[in-house]
């Protein structure tokens, strides 16, 4: 059975931390993880990956996926309080399904 | 324009109503999405229409009735829901199925639906 896991289920920091969080996965045909922020509503896209090693770069966000391994971290540093949300990964397989984890909630205290 | 339009933002209707969920992108997507989400869980995949055509059906009750008029537009069509039907509407567009590309997903803002 396809899945992706995500860890931690929460986190609670403080700004200025770095969080690194962790999606892992088992897909059959696999062709592209994503990352999302969800706040209140709609899931905001982060970062797309394909590659094993590329870091992919975005201010303070970043992330990298290894294919050997079948695993993708996101890193935050420097945190605000708006980066408070719950981030999702997802994959897409061959056949253009999508796959989500059960998200991370992420909390940063002023 | 890289957006998704939903609407109504919120709905609140009785278990004898019949509704409908409206969904807009003009980006030229071709792969149009349908997900339900529950408080604190992660978006579930409902239906998938891919050039019009209905891909995907993930064991949907038939109280859920998708409908795609067009390549801009999806529609929910709802009756007879049950209170637990009550969540997060999320439409989401994608360049196409089958592509060989890897496929962003955009979504759109959601409705949250509630059944009294």
């Amino acid at each position: 059975e396809d899945k992706v896991v995500q860890s931690p289920l929460s986190l609670v920091v403080h700004e200025g931390d770095t969080v690194t969080l962790n999606c892992s996965y088992e897909v059959t045909n696999f062709r592209s993880l994503l990352w999302y922020k969800q706040e209140k509503k709609a899931p905001t896209f982060l970062f797309m990956l394909t590659s094993s090693g590329i870091e992919k770069k975005s201010g303070r966000l970043s992330s990298i996926l290894d294919k050997k391994e079948l695993f993708s971290i996101l890193n935050i540093t420097a945190t605000q309080t708006g980066d408070s949300a719950i981030y999702l990964c997802a994959v897409e397989n061959t056949g253009n399904q999508f796959y989500f984890g059960t998200g991370t909630s992420l909390t940063v205290i002023p | 324009d890289t957006e998704v339009t939903q609407t109504p933002k919120h709905l609140v209707m009785g278990m004898t109503n019949k509704k409908s969920l409206k969904c807009e992108q003009h980006m030229g997507h071709r792969a149009m999405y349908w997900y339900k989400q529950k408080a604190k869980k992660p978006p579930e995949l409902m239906f998938v229409y891919s050039y019009e055509k209905l891909s995907i059906n993930e064991s949907v009750p038939s109280r859920f009735s998708p409908e795609c008029p067009n390549s801009s537009l999806l529609n929910l069509h709802l009756h007879a829901l049950q209170p637990e039907d009550s969540a997060l509407y999320l439409c989401a567009s994608s360049q196409a199925l089958g592509t060989t590309k890897p496929n962003e997903q955009f979504f759109g803002p959601g409705t949250r639906l509630t059944v009294l």
